[in-house]
């Protein structure tokens, strides 16, 4: 069965960065785009960018553009979301989705668990 | 940038119906999604390509979309329908998400 299991939450002050990994399995892992999407405390769900995993391109949200960067490591079947310059605005729970494209167009069909990130000093 | 507005609130007694609109620009002209998340829990696709439903998604759950907006209609609501529902959409390749509606069921 598709499984997304994320790392664990994180305390991170201003100004530093933050990696958060999202490990697949249960299916061929580069057949299938990832995003990332975040959620902050009570708020809405905000979508932040997509990952390739066959040739790592992507394409980011212009909100995180210079600020996030996401990758792959196909040995391990693995996406990674990095963010830097943290700010408090940034506290959040941080989900990875995978890509379901039914007859070209996208959906999220399977999630993982999400990850706090809180940005405190 | 594209922005999709829902109303914060929607409340339903058991057994009947709610509807639960999306509103944005020539809305219709893209596809909608529409994603249930409970206190706690990632989000769960009920609605996809305007219409279509996952499978295991109960038939009560229902979707349509035309000119600025579109709607998800829940038929007969059952108290594990409460939850929030968030439509969503693809502008230039760009997701973009509602601002989400708290479904009470009471």
């Amino acid at each position: 069965q598709v499984q997304l299991v994320q790392s664990g939450a994180e305390v991170k002050k201003p100004g530093a960065s933050v990696k958060v990994s999202c490990k697949a399995s249960g299916y061929t892992f580069t057949r299938y785009h990832m995003h990332w999407v975040r959620q902050a405390p009570g708020q809405g769900l905000e979508w932040m960018g997509i990952i390739n995993p066959s040739g790592g391109s992507t394409t980011y949200g212009q909100k995180f553009q210079g600020r996030v960067t996401m990758t792959r490591d196909t040995s391990t079947t693995t996406v990674y979301m990095e963010l830097s310059s943290l700010r408090s605005e940034d506290t959040a729970v941080y989900y990875c989705a995978r890509d379901q494209r039914d007859s070209g167009d996208i959906y999220f069909d399977y999630w993982g668990q999400g990850t706090l990130v809180t940005v405190s000093s | 940038s594209y922005e999709l507005t829902q109303p914060p609130s929607v409340s339903v007694s058991p057994g009947q119906t709610a509807s639960i609109t999306c509103s944005g620009d020539k809305l219709g002209d893209k596809y909608a999604f529409w994603y249930q998340q409970k206190p706690g829990q990632s989000p769960v696709v009920v609605i996809y390509q305007d219409t279509k439903r996952p499978s295991g998604i109960p038939e009560r759950f229902s979707g349509s979309n035309s000119g600025n907006t579109a709607t998800l209609t829940i038929s007969g609501a059952q108290a594990m329908d409460e939850a929030d529902y968030f439509c969503q959409a693809w502008d230039s390749s760009i997701g973009v998400f509602g601002t989400g509606t708290k479904v009470t069921v009471l």
